[in-house]
């Protein structure tokens, strides 16, 4: 099972919104609503940003939102902050019964 | 509240045998709905998903090292161990444990620890 396919960084200015596509196949991404993303900053433990492709857990802003079209998901996050500057990682569950993760985005406020 | 916490040797060395254990508190093992992964990250590099007990004992690993990899649980002791043999430096990595509830986000690592850096090295 391949790793999921994600931009190795991303950048955007306060206030504005940016995009992180993830990108699998029919066996993970396109075939199940099981994407989820999770947010790292250096040193931490990832936490759960987004589940079964679009929902939010209790916590999360609203500035966060997730979607998907065939094979690839979408994580957009807008109003950017500099808080948001982190790793983001989406995973998705697989027809093989396993997870896999993408591999990572960098996203950097300017 | 939910915790889980890592624990098991910083160093090994090539060769050896690692294993680690995840204590758990806040939920169950034995719940019905619970089960918890192991994941790793290489210093600077992604995560990767290695296995996944579930709340009936089934287990599941990852495709590339399944030959080396073992996952339990006690559920008495709240804990769940994994053992992967024959380590190597490429091996060296932040090892997570975290939950998925079934019931609550169905497939989603909803809570990790807090990881434990195993460097592999003679």
């Amino acid at each position: 099972q391949s790793a999921l396919t994600q931009p190795a960084s991303v950048s955007g200015s306060p206030g504005q919104s940016i995009t992180i596509s993830c990108t699998g196949t029919s066996s993970d991404v396109g075939g199940y609503n099981y994407v989820s993303w999770y947010q790292q900053h250096p040193g931490k433990a990832p936490k759960l940003m987004i589940y079964d492709v679009s929902n939010r857990p209790s916590g999360v802003s609203n500035r966060f939102s997730g979607s998907k079209s065939g094979n690839t998901a979408s994580l957009t996050i807008s109003g950017l902050q500099a808080e948001d500057e982190a790793d983001y990682y989406c995973s998705s569950y697989t027809s093989s019964s396993i997870w896999v993760f993408g591999g990572g985005t960098k996203l950097t406020v300017l | 509240q939910v915790t889980l916490k890592e624990s098991g040797p910083v160093l090994v060395k090539p060769t050896e045998t690692l294993t680690l254990t995840c204590t758990v508190s806040g939920f169950s093992l034995s719940n019905a709905r619970m089960g918890v992964s192991w994941i790793r990250q290489p210093p600077g590099k992604a995560l990767e998903w290695l296995a996944h007990i579930f709340s009936n004992d089934e287990k599941s690993y990852s495709t590339s090292l399944k030959s080396r990899l073992t996952i339990s649980k006690d559920t008495s002791k709240s804990q769940v161990v994994l053992t992967m043999t024959n380590m190597d430096p490429v091996d060296t990595a932040t090892y997570y444990c975290a939950r998925i509830d079934s019931s609550g986000y169905p497939w989603t690592f909803d809570y990790w620890g807090q990881g434990t850096l195993v460097t592999v090295s003679s």
